[in-house]
């Protein structure tokens, strides 16, 4: 299975801050990960699919990129909605395996 | 507008079943694979499996192989995710999420279902 690994685990971060949240795949997942946003006691929401597309009705503050191993997840200009927590999950190689988790918490 | 309306929680003792149910709607059901994905308190994510429901196959991650059990009644759009032998690490929240394209990414998402394994 593709370990996939989130850094940081924790982030503290103030509003209109711009945060980066990377994650790395143990071995080549090409371009297939998506990004996810979760909030306590709520479902996953889907942010990006495909590295950097973003899904629709998603702000144009975030923003996904990169392939193979190293991706990362942007937000512009951090909105008291955003802290949350997040998750990558590659659909290259089955199973499907998502990152641990970074949690954006307010500085 | 597409839902996943999930079953709601189960307390279980070590070694029983349970029976997951999410009912969908805003689509036609058959269309797309219904997956599961559960989350113990305070952990990741982690995938289980999926489920055609057009075709009744199925597809289990092998740590699950066994154990589980996906099915579907048509006639009500809905899926079921079932457990068997369960043990305190199956505590978990069981969400149910929809593949609507070509890959295994999950745009829609039951609300999930807390299940709790304890003697």
């Amino acid at each position: 299975d593709i370990q996939m690994t989130q850094s940081p685990s924790t982030l503290s971060a103030s509003v209109g801050d711009r945060v980066t949240i990377t994650c790395r795949a143990s071995q080549s997942v090409s371009s297939w990960l998506a990004w996810y946003q979760q909030k306590p006691g709520k479902a996953p929401k889907l942010l990006m699919y495909k590295a950097s597309s973003l899904e629709g009705g998603v702000p144009s503050r975030f923003s996904g990129s990169g392939s193979g191993t190293e991706f990362t997840l942007t937000i512009s200009s951090l909105q008291p909605d955003d802290f949350a927590t997040y998750y990558c999950q590659e659909y290259n190689s089955y199973p499907w395996t998502f990152g641990q988790g970074t949690k954006v918490e307010i500085k | 507008q597409v839902q996943l309306v999930q079953s709601g929680a189960e307390v279980k003792k070590p070694g029983a079943s349970v029976k997951v149910s999410c009912k969908a709607s805003g689509y036609t059901f058959s269309n797309f694979d219904i997956n599961w994905v559960r989350q113990a308190t305070g952990q990741g994510l982690e995938w289980m499996g999926w489920m055609n429901p057009n075709s009744g196959n199925t597809g289990y991650v092998q740590k699950f192989q066994g154990r589980v059990t996906m099915t579907r009644n048509t006639s009500i759009s809905t899926a079921y995710m079932e457990l068997s032998s369960l043990r305190s690490d199956d505590t978990a929240v069981y969400y149910c999420a929809l593949r609507v394209g070509t890959y295994y990414y999950f745009a829609y998402w039951g609300q999930g279902t807390l299940v709790t394994v304890s003697s």
